[in-house]
């Protein structure tokens, strides 16, 4: 089974940095993805690490540790449309099958 | 396709009827996800198909709701005497292939469902 954590929401000034951590305990793990979704919206993709380490991609950066069962999604250079729901997502390899489970996310509200 | 299709994008009925949720992946994705999401909520696992086979239904929350997959492409999520606890939308993924590491999983639209 799947457990993760993740905070529920977060505040932050446009132009800022802010980070947001996840914890998960897993029976197998095989990667961890984050999403983002606006309201209304789809969740879109922006990250997946599976090895320990900091994954860059523009603004957005991803980290992971597996022996702690902890990633964190950091932003840079906060925009106003960065104001979203942010799912961690855990792929758990058992049994020769992966299923994909997600936390319950972390509203982002960027203020001017 | 391009996407993932969901169909339809809206749906009210009424309780105790039966709803028919379609989901169309993209083509060639071998992996397929239903969730549910309720208001201001996470995704709720559902079920899990690799090609036309479940071996996780461990999300489906009654025996109300079913759900298949054929020829390994559309899947039909079927929920009978629809209840207004039902009511959230329905949101269906799919990734080319779930036992490779670096495979997201895309996203269609989702089905609003309201039942009155």
């Amino acid at each position: 089974g799947q457990n993760i954590d993740q905070p529920t929401e977060m505040t932050a000034t446009e132009g800022a940095i802010v980070q947001i951590n996840c914890t998960y305990q897993t029976s197998g793990f095989n990667g961890l993805f984050w999403y983002q979704q606006h309201a209304g919206e789809a969740p879109t993709f922006l990250s997946y690490n599976v090895l320990d380490g900091l994954e860059e991609k523009g603004r957005f950066s991803s980290f992971l540790s597996r022996s702690k069962g902890y990633s964190y999604l950091l932003l840079k250079e906060l925009q106003m449309k960065d104001s979203a729901s942010y799912l961690c997502a855990v792929r758990d390899q058992d049994s020769g099958y992966s299923t994909l489970t997600f936390g319950k996310g972390t509203m982002l509200l960027v203020s001017p | 396709g391009a996407g993932v299709s969901q169909s339809p994008s809206n749906k009210v009925t009424e309780k105790g009827k039966d709803v028919e949720l379609r989901c169309d992946p993209i083509s060639g994705h071998t992996a397929l996800y239903w969730y549910r999401q309720s208001l201001g909520q996470g995704l709720e696992f559902l079920i899990y198909f690799q090609g036309n086979s479940a071996p996780d239904k461990s999300g489906l929350p009654s025996d109300r709701f079913s759900a298949e997959r054929t020829g390994g492409s559309v899947s039909t999520l079927t929920i009978q005497r629809t209840q207004q606890e039902d009511s959230a939308v329905y949101l269906c993924a799919s990734s080319p292939d779930a036992g490779s590491m670096n495979t997201e999983a895309f996203f269609g639209q989702g089905t609003r469902l309201t039942v009155v």
